[in-house]
């Protein structure tokens, strides 16, 4: 199956930087989606992005399916971007990374 | 719409017992998936299933069994639980179409092997 790797692991902002999120796969997909799960656990659909950019917000996604890549663009944080974002690829199958830890600070 | 429901929320089983987690959509979504969620890890796929009476074997499928007999269900059954099983679960769906594949989630249910 598909190997996907997210980086970095742990990220610390300061309220209202901006970071990026990196998402490398091991082979072609033709699903790849970002995901945020706050801290009760509930997971939330950000993108559904198998190549191409989009915009919601203050969030962002890019893929370049060519390169079996994604990356997710967070601006001017706040403090409820907190939690762990996740991304996950595949064909029918949808293999998850590990996932990087957020912690926005007041 | 209630989307994807899980039931029970919480669990407590004994090393040994069986149980079935329950997940059902009201969506008309092609595809189910279930996951389970390590503490501090990520989501390991257990099963998939592409529509009804088509299931396949995930990342992690050992111990676990599934059954996909209508589009709405997809129960997942533990057999001869073990502490190794502790973990929190989660149903998702989705059309499975080319042009509408996001996934959503269930709440998750919490599982606990004593």
């Amino acid at each position: 199956g598909i190997q996907v790797e997210q980086s970095p692991p742990d990220l610390i902002l300061q309220e209202g930087a901006n970071s990026t999120l990196r998402c490398n796969f091991s082979d072609s997909v033709n699903n790849l989606q970002w995901f945020h799960q706050n801290p009760w656990g509930q997971l939330i659909n950000l993108f559904y992005i198998p190549s191409g950019t989009k915009q919601n917000g203050r969030l962002s996604a890019t893929t370049v399916a060519t390169e079996r890549y994604s990356l997710l663009y967070i601006s001017s944080s706040q403090t409820t971007d907190s939690g762990v974002y996740f991304c996950a690829g595949g064909n029918n199958d949808m293999r998850f990374g590990a996932g990087t830890r957020l912690t926005v600070k007041p | 719409n209630a989307g994807v429901t899980q039931t029970p929320k919480f669990r407590i089983l004994k090393i040994g017992q069986s149980m079935t987690l329950q997940c059902t959509q009201d969506m008309n979504h092609n595809y189910m998936y279930w996951y389970r969620q390590d503490p501090g890890m990520g989501l390991k796929l257990i099963y998939y299933s592409v529509g009804a009476g088509i299931t396949d074997k995930g990342e992690v499928p050992n111990g676990y069994n599934v059954s996909r007999s209508t589009t709405e269900d997809f129960p997942l059954r533990l057999e001869l639980a073990a502490p190794s099983q502790t973990s929190v679960y989660f149903c998702a769906s989705s059309y499975g179409s080319t042009t509408n594949e996001k996934l959503f989630f269930g709440s998750g249910t919490q599982l606990s092997v004593l």
